[in-house]
């Protein structure tokens, strides 16, 4: 696609649960990107992939974060045993190399 | 890790006047800096970069950034600003490895 694609754009969770987002970077880009975003914050870096490894996780916050971008392309970042705190807007962004990352519309995650 | 430093949250301005949103960056290698602005309920948008070379960077809308290594900081200018200027302005550093953190963003409100 011409644009980096996040999905769901919007998923409401009971507390407790498990949930998936998905990113689809720029084709090509080898550089992907997780942050999350509350009202009114900066993004909040969570992790940063270079190929198909974790260049640097420090951002996540614990354990019930994970995230993984196994054949260097698609991401998914997972995360278990959801909590309120968690609800955010997860943004996605890729990047060729050093020239800057382009984002996606994000997926605004709700736990109830 | 390098941070970013936004020192004002808000900017209001009258249109047409000049504005100075203001980034100070911390990091201890060289480092590539951006600008990215969020209009209301959209993505982020990158506004320009600083990879190399002159100091002073222009990016698009009329923006235009310069680059201080001495005092650290990355400040975005806009002689005239316009209402649709109106938006969440963040700054961003980047070292050699291309792990990208934001600041906390300054909300520009431009009155007519």
């Amino acid at each position: 696609g011409a644009g980096v694609s996040q999905t769901p754009s919007n998923k409401v969770t009971e507390k407790g649960k498990y949930v998936e987002l998905r990113c689809d970077p720029i084709s090509g880009h080898t550089a992907l990107y997780w942050y999350r975003q509350s009202l009114g914050q900066g993004p909040e870096f969570l992790i940063y992939f270079q190929g198909t490894g974790a260049a640097d996780d420090s951002g996540l916050p614990n354990d019930r974060f994970f995230a993984v971008r196994p054949e260097g392309s698609v991401s998914t970042l997972k995360i278990q045993r959801t909590e309120r705190g968690d609800s955010a807007v997860y943004l996605c962004a890729s990047s060729p190399g050093t020239g800057g990352a382009f984002f996606g519309q994000g997926t605004r995650l709700t736990v109830v | 890790a390098q941070s970013v430093t936004q020192l004002d949250s808000q900017v209001p301005v009258f249109e047409e006047a000049p504005v100075e949103l203001r980034c100070n960056y911390s990091s201890s290698v060289s480092v590539y800096l951006f600008w990215y602005v969020q209009y209301p309920n959209q993505g982020l948008q990158l506004l320009l970069k600083y990879l190399s070379g002159s100091t002073l960077v222009k990016g698009i809308n009329g923006f235009e950034a310069e680059f201080n290594k001495s005092q650290t900081s990355f400040h975005l200018r806009k002689p005239s600003v316009h209402i649709s200027d109106t938006a969440e302005y963040f700054c961003a550093v980047s070292e050699w490895n291309n792990d990208m953190r934001f600041g906390a963003g300054t909300r520009l409100t431009v009155k007519p």
